[in-house]
């Protein structure tokens, strides 16, 4: 089946900083990859999502590239602050598509 | 998101009791799932359910077992047969159930945390 790695599982960023976040996928079949953000003790609440039609996908200060030939996918913030402190958790749509399978999460703190 | 409620909130079992987990959508959803959370192991599929009275099985679902006679309810029932039910559970809904051709995606509600006593 599906299987979604993520690295790395902690970063320790300075305010302003970037962070990037890497995930790798098993399943070529696999067209729909979203990013959780989830803080502490609440619900993950989706940030930003792509699909295997692009390659790359920009809101604001978070952006997702994709590379289906390697199959990973990465998450960029710019200019963190330290309200971006949370974890962090990719996915990726199984086979069927009828459901997703997600990384172990990376813990984001930021330092102001 | 506030369309997914779970209740309760917080819930304490004693070992060998069967507890069930409430998740009500009122988004007119399809498709529904219930994650579990561990500390560092991410979210696994513990089920889900593409249709009313229908439902597969996600990598984890031994110990557990659901119903969806309802559109908008789809509760999980945690056996005594799970040996360490101690977790987060988050429940989702999605308007359809084909992930890979639809724009929708996953919405989760707010979690009940079960502690096993």
């Amino acid at each position: 089946g599906e299987n979604v790695e993520q690295h790395p599982s902690t970063l320790s960023v300075q305010e302003g900083d970037s962070a990037v976040i890497k995930c790798t996928y098993s399943d070529s079949a696999s067209n729909y990859f979203p990013w959780y953000k989830q803080e502490l003790g609440k619900r993950p609440q989706l940030i930003i999502d792509i699909r295997s039609n692009v390659g790359e996908k920009k809101d604001q200060r978070i952006a997702v590239t994709l590379n289906k030939t390697a199959k990973h996918f990465s998450l960029h913030i710019t200019e963190t602050q330290p309200e971006d402190s949370a974890v962090y958790f990719c996915a990726a749509a199984n086979q069927a598509g009828t459901a997703l399978i997600f990384g172990k999460g990376t813990t984001l703190s930021v330092s102001s | 998101d506030g369309g997914i409620t779970q209740s309760p909130k917080y819930l304490f079992r004693k070992e060998g009791q069967n507890v069930t987990l409430s998740c009500e959508q009122n988004l007119n959803h399809d498709a529904m799932y219930w994650y579990r959370q561990d500390p560092g192991q991410g979210l696994r599929l513990i089920y889900y359910s593409q249709i009313v009275n229908d439902f597969q099985k996600g990598d984890i679902a031994e110990g557990y077992s659901v119903s969806r006679e309802k559109k908008e309810s789809f509760p999980l029932t945690v056996t005594s047969a799970q040996k360490n039910p101690t977790a987060f559970y988050l429940c989702a809904s999605s308007m359809g159930a084909d992930l890979l051709t639809r724009t929708d995606t996953q919405y989760f509600g707010p979690g009940t945390r079960l502690t096993v006593l």
